[in-house]
């Protein structure tokens, strides 16, 4: 049971260049997120998803597209990766809103030059 | 919006001090979660808090909800270098999401 698996774990993007980030989860979840760490300011959510085939925006929004196909699994898209989106990137899922403890992945850490 | 304002950002004890970490909300919250982050790791979940007044306990480690459900601690009793980190609250709002603390960085004097 691997709970929730994140790839890749590490990317370094020249400003400009598109990347997909993949969360994938086998506890059957139905929520998953995107959120952004920077120090000093906790997570930020990017986008969230309550189902297979839905998505929603989060606090952070901009810059990001993401999709869930498949229940599973959820990608964070960069169409076109700016400085300021040089962050860590955790997925995280749920089982549903009254099991509420969320499940992390390990994280990406994306640099952008 | 819905804030959850968390303090101090960083505490720095000697091994064996106690350490404690506040959270505050503006509203009534419905739950209120902890987690803990290593150093280069992830957030990993370590409780639930949902009743008002509600303390638990894990070995070293006490949480305590408000009686108005406003506010939450946790305070870890005689600190060990495991417990190096950064402990995060997280709080339920409208449309599942979770509002999140920015974190208490636990550091221990060498």
């Amino acid at each position: 049971n691997a709970g929730v698996t994140q790839t890749p774990k590490f990317r370094v993007l020249k400003t400009g260049q598109s990347m997909t980030l993949l969360c994938a989860q086998d506890m059957n979840h139905e929520y998953m997120y995107w959120y952004r760490q920077d120090p000093g300011m906790g997570l930020r959510l990017i986008h969230y998803s309550v189902g297979e085939g839905t998505t929603a925006k989060g606090e952070v929004p901009d810059g990001y597209n993401v999709s869930r196909l498949k229940k599973q699994n959820f990608l964070l898209g960069l169409e076109s990766a700016a400085p300021s989106q040089t962050s860590v990137y955790f997925c995280a899922s749920t089982l549903r809103v009254e099991v509420p403890e969320a499940f992390f992945g390990q994280g990406t850490r994306l640099t952008v030059v | 919006g819905q804030q959850v304002m968390q303090i101090p950002q960083y505490q720095h004890v000697q091994e064996g001090e106690d350490f404690t970490t506040y959270c505050n909300s503006s509203t009534t919250l419905s739950n209120i979660q902890w987690y803990k982050q290593r150093p280069g790791g992830h957030p990993v979940f370590l409780i639930q808090l949902v009743k008002s007044g509600e303390v638990k306990k894990q070995k070293r480690l006490t949480f305590q909800f408000g009686e108005a459900k406003k506010n939450s601690s946790l305070h870890i009793t005689a600190t060990q270098t495991t417990d190096v980190g950064t402990y995060f609250c997280a709080a339920p709002r409208v449309n599942y999401q979770l509002i999140w603390g920015a974190g208490t960085k636990l550091i221990i004097k060498p």
